[in-house]
């Protein structure tokens, strides 16, 4: 069975900064892009970020580059988003989910939330 | 960036009843297009990829059709498991985007 299992979303200040990771099991994690999908309260979906299943290729949003880093460990099945700077407009619930060009999103982990706030 | 327009916003339907969802791309995205739907404090589930290819234990009564611009999910015979948000999702170019999600409630 297929489980993804978010962590590390919290309260914190505007301009502070958080670490949040995804650990996978049930798949063959290194063949499998990751893709991060946040949601306002109240808003849709909007993606924020994939990184491909070897780690070398990222993408972003815009209004998250420069900010925020994808990254994964394939030998823990675990990825990895470091958000820096964050800002009021960052606060949402983030996904982590499986990502594949011919599939999109199959499997959703069941969220974190991240709340920017003073 | 791929700008992806739903329609209608919000869906009335009776149990039993059909119910057409849109989807409208900005620009071609081929068959590169995702619907999926989330209910209240749920992740969202992928129900269809490739404009119509049902995901995995997706029941016969979703179909989605379309290609290049214009996109349609119906769902046939609405069940009240049915009753929630639906997204469609363009995955041909980056950045992903979605559209804004259209709410289908009993009518």
């Amino acid at each position: 069975e297929v489980q993804l299992l978010e962590s590390g979303g919290g309260l914190v200040q505007p301009g502070g900064s958080l670490r949040l990771s995804c650990a996978a099991s049930g798949f063959t994690f290194s063949s499998y892009a990751m893709s991060w999908v946040r949601q306002a309260p109240g808003r849709g979906l909007e993606w924020v970020s994939t990184v491909s299943g070897s780690g070398i290729n990222t993408y972003y949003t815009d209004s998250v580059k420069g900010r925020f880093t994808f990254s994964r460990d394939n030998s823990k099945n675990t990825v990895f988003l470091q958000m820096n700077s964050l800002r009021d407009e960052d606060t949402a619930v983030y996904y982590c989910a499986t990502y594949t060009s011919s599939s999109a999103s199959g499997y959703w982990g069941q969220g974190t939330l991240v709340t920017v706030s003073s | 960036e791929i700008v992806m327009t739903q329609s209608p916003a919000t869906l009335s339907v009776s149990p039993g009843e059909r119910a057409t969802l849109s989807c409208r791309a900005s620009q071609s995205v081929s068959s590169n297009l995702a619907w999926y739907q989330q209910k209240p404090g749920q992740a969202p589930r992928l129900l269809i990829y490739g404009a119509s290819t049902r995901a995995t234990g997706i029941p016969a009564r979703f179909s989605g059709s379309g290609s290049g611009t214009e996109f349609t999910l119906t769902i046939t015979s609405l069940q009240s498991e049915d009753f929630a948000v639906y997204y469609c999702q363009q995955y041909y170019d980056w950045p992903l985007t979605f559209g804004g999600g259209t709410k289908v409630e009993i009518k």
